[in-house]
Order: structure tokens, then sequence, then C-alpha cells
């Protein structure tokens, strides 16, 4: 069981905008910056967002991450078929000493 | 464009010790940590700790006391083992490029493969 929280599961239609929060603590998300990654089934994961709320060189705008004390947000917009995937938050935690991650959420495109 | 190649025994017996390499291509070793990450079946990612070109390294404190990495700047490769491995390592294992201002910054920008690891008798 991870100490950062995220629904299992996530859905949404082409165009679409749908969004993936992250539940952590004041010892993780409030004290540190957040990650986002992207994993398509039988391949590596794909960095999304780092920093809270930025995107890396290649990644399309239709991303973007926020933070709200201890809680963090993935946005996407315009969603596309290709966007099926799972997604999972990360973020180091200053009471475990350690770097955790959510338990991710798998997002179906219908 | 950096690339990270990794390989290892993928099946392993109760007790055995897992033993994975992770080899730089393409850019730099140094002012990096280096992360394993882990992947059960059907299950999500779990850290399992980080190296620098250096050799300082945090661990996972659920898994310290079976874990050591080490890095070797000549050939641009960090290493992990795993003593005493169960059923529960059977993985996918996951070294990626670790970059930030600090520890608790750092994001995973460059990720390998993976190596599947399974352990049975």
């Amino acid at each position: 069981q991870s100490v950062l929280t995220q629904a299992p599961s996530a859905s949404g239609t082409p165009g679409q905008r749908v969004t993936i929060s992250c539940f952590g603590s004041s010892s993780n998300i409030r004290s540190n910056t957040v990650n986002w990654y992207q994993q398509v089934p039988g391949t590596a994961p794909k960095l999304l967002i780092y920093s809270d709320n930025q995107r890396p060189s290649g990644v399309p705008d239709r991303f973007s991450g926020s933070k709200s004390g201890t809680s963090a947000s993935l946005a996407i917009s315009g969603l596309q078929s290709e966007d099926e995937a799972d997604y999972y938050c990360a973020v180091w935690d200053d009471s475990l000493n350690g770097r955790v991650f959510g338990g991710g959420t798998m997002l179906t495109v219908l | 464009q950096v690339q990270l190649q990794q390989w290892g025994a993928g099946l392993l017996k109760p007790s055995e010790t897992l033993s994975l390499t992770c080899a730089v291509y393409g850019g730099s070793f140094s002012g990096y940590f280096w992360t394993w990450i882990r992947q059960p079946p059907g299950k999500g990612l779990e850290w399992i700790g980080e190296i620098n070109h250096g050799g300082s390294a945090n661990y996972s404190p659920s898994l310290k006391s079976r874990v050591t990495m080490s890095a070797d700047m000549s050939k641009k490769q960090v290493s992990l083992k795993l003593n005493s491995v169960t059923a529960a390592d059977t993985a996918v294992y996951y070294c990626a490029r670790s970059e930030g201002a600090t520890k608790r910054d750092y994001y995973m920008d460059v990720w390998g493969k993976g190596t599947t690891v399974t352990v049975s008798s």
C-alpha cells in the first residue's frame, strides 16, 4: 500500500479533458516536487511531468501538472486514443527517506 | 541521445543473489544519479535506490538490508545486487537516469527497457 494514493482507473472519450489525482501528505507532496510518468503496458515508463508542472521536451502541451497542499494533479486535455496508459505520480518522502510512487491510474479512452 | 542498456540473469532460485548491470551510452555518466526501479507482474512501480558516479547511494528503507549498488565510471556502468531473493522479488527491473537539483527533486528522464527477473524453485 503506497503512501501516495491514486484512483486505480479513469476514463474519458476522445477530445475530453481528464484529471488524475495523487494524494499524499506533508512529508512528501507538500514538501517536495512531484513527477508524473506514463507507462504503456509492456513498455518502460516515460517522464511526462517533472517539478510539479514542467514538461520535458517532446511532451505535448495537452499534458499539464499542478499541485496544491498535499495533493497533485495531472490533466490531459484533448484526449487521444494514444493516451491510453498507466499514469504514476512520484515524489521524495522525507519521513521514509526514500522515493515513493503512487499505485498508478489506468486511463481508458472509450 | 542517451541510451541505457541493461542485462543480468533472468531466472533465480530462492536465496540466490540478483545481479543486474546498466550501461550508459551516448551521454555523460557523472552529474547524475542512476536509479533502479522494479515492477512486479501486474503491479505498480517500486523505487529500489539510486547511486551516483562517486558511489554515493540512497536505498529504499524496505530493501536496504539486502541491496548493494555500485558504479564504475570507467565503464559508465552501474550495478544492482539484491541478495536472499524470494518469489516476491519477481519483477521487471528498470534502470533510469535521475536528474534534479537535490535528491528531493530528482526525476527519472531516461529509462532502460527493463529486465525480467523471475525467482522460482
